[in-house]
């Protein structure tokens, strides 16, 4: 049973430039949830989504935006993309879409802005 | 305006002793917690959590405290060992939902 995986792990971009990462929850969970960790920092909320909309949104600013498919996988989206953009953007799945359940998360994409 | 804190960036303990981290929290409504590890290179993994309900929940050798009076909990480890070497999250849900706040981390280091 694969758990939640990420692609690219790694990602060198120019500021300014767009980026778009991708997650594929385990099998059975239906809801996906982006995080973004900065260097030294706890992972911060950027926002949920279940039944293929965005159900609860982190203080992260339009430049981030997220798509689910049909088949539970999402894809996170920056726009202009600046160097304080530079982290680790991890992916967690779980069920329920808002229930109190455990989160998995992926290995995560290190995204460097050069 | 961090929700939940972990005060220390680090911890190092002898192989075979307690190790205790500490979390502390602001937001009253909170009623779940968790506790997750990470190695580099990885992501989170789970380890154990806590309702509000409860001011004990053990797991082998991982138990967790609350103190809900003082917005406290705390993970102990006994006995710690090396594969125990990690950086530790304190993480609460959003009440009503699952997105998680979590603290900034604290890096154990046992050491052999």
């Amino acid at each position: 049973d694969a758990g939640v995986t990420q692609s690219p792990t790694h990602l060198i971009k120019t500021r300014g430039q767009q980026v778009t990462l991708r997650c594929s929850p385990k099998s059975g969970h239906d809801t996906v949830s982006w995080y973004q960790q900065a260097l030294g920092q706890g992972p911060q909320f950027i926002f949920q989504y279940y039944e293929e909309e965005e159900r609860q949104r982190g203080n992260f600013p339009d430049r981030f935006s997220g798509h689910q498919f049909p088949n539970y996988s999402s894809e996170l989206n920056v726009n202009a993309l600046l160097l304080g953009d530079s982290a680790l953007y991890l992916c967690a799945s779980s069920s329920g879409g808002g229930q109190n359940t455990e989160a998995f998360f992926g290995q995560g994409t290190r995204l460097t802005v050069v | 305006d961090q929700q939940v804190k972990q005060n220390s960036p680090s911890l190092s303990v002898q192989e075979g002793r307690i190790s205790i981290l500490n979390c502390d929290y602001t937001n009253s409504m909170f009623d779940y917690f968790l506790w997750y590890k990470k190695y580099p290179a990885e992501g989170p993994t789970f380890l154990i959590s806590i309702s509000s309900i409860k001011d004990k929940n053990e797991d082998g050798r991982f138990t967790v405290f609350l103190n809900k009076s003082a917005k406290h909990l705390s993970l102990h480890i006994v006995p710690s060992q090396p594969g125990d070497s990690a950086v530790y999250f304190c993480a609460a849900p959003k009440t009503g939902a699952n997105n998680l706040f979590f603290g900034t981390g604290t890096r154990l280091t046992v050491i052999p």
